[in-house]
């Protein structure tokens, strides 16, 4: 089994902020890699699939990068509607990170 | 716009079975796409089930395989999820999903069913 570990666990910022957060494989998914977004009592909503294509309706401001074992998925500006745990899943065998939460500082 | 709307029993005893459908609109189950279900115990991570396509085709989580069965319905534009012997570690919000066509990553999801199991 392909094991995501997301890092960091907990990331406390501001809005305006830049956010980076971080997904690594425990071997390679090239770059079969996607980043969701998950609010409180909601389903995932896909940001990023292969790694840094943005889906239909994403806000420029997130961007994805990376291939092999190492992705980042990047907010270069938080507005207050970012707060939220981000799952990187990779679906070369289809397993999730543990998530990363982004809060308010 | 594509809707998926999951509906089934919120309780199911220890030992019983699990069944969840997902019924879908603004699309067909009997095009390219896969569809999943994803499910996701209380203040936990995602879990991915299994996916199935129009033709049948059906991939398992293998740590769920030997309990779960995925079956779609033409008929009625709608997929299934049993899960057998079921136990408290799959007391879940569970997700249909429809997977993007070329990559198996989730662009539309349902609004999750909560399915406890309990005495």
């Amino acid at each position: 089994e392909i094991v995501l570990t997301q890092s960091p666990g907990t990331l406390s910022l501001s809005p305006g902020e830049r956010a980076t957060l971080s997904c690594r494989a425990s071997q390679s998914v090239y770059i079969s890699l996607a980043w969701y977004q998950q609010k409180p009592g909601q389903a995932p909503r896909l940001l990023i699939f292969g790694a840094s294509s943005r889906a239909t309706g994403i806000p420029d401001r997130f961007s994805g990068s990376g291939s092999g074992t190492d992705f980042t998925l990047t907010i270069s500006r938080l507005e207050p509607e970012d707060f939220a745990v981000y799952y990187c899943q990779q679906y070369y065998s289809w397993t999730f990170g543990q998530g990363t939460k982004v809060e308010i500082k | 716009q594509v809707q998926l709307q999951e509906s089934g029993p919120g309780l199911v005893r220890p030992s019983g079975t699990l069944a969840l459908t997902c019924a879908v609109s603004g699309d067909s189950v009997t095009g390219d796409n896969w569809w999943s279900w994803v499910r996701q115990p209380p203040g936990k991570g995602l879990e991915w089930i299994g996916e199935i396509n129009h033709t049948g085709s059906i991939n398992y989580n293998p740590s769920l395989r030997s309990r779960v069965t995925i079956s779609v319905d033409m008929s009625k534009n709608q997929i299934s999820l049993r899960v057998n012997s079921v136990t408290a570690a799959d007391t879940a919000v569970y997700y249909c999903a429809r997977s993007l066509v070329g990559a198996r990553c989730f662009d539309f999801w349902g609004q999750g069913t909560l399915v406890t199991v309990s005495s």
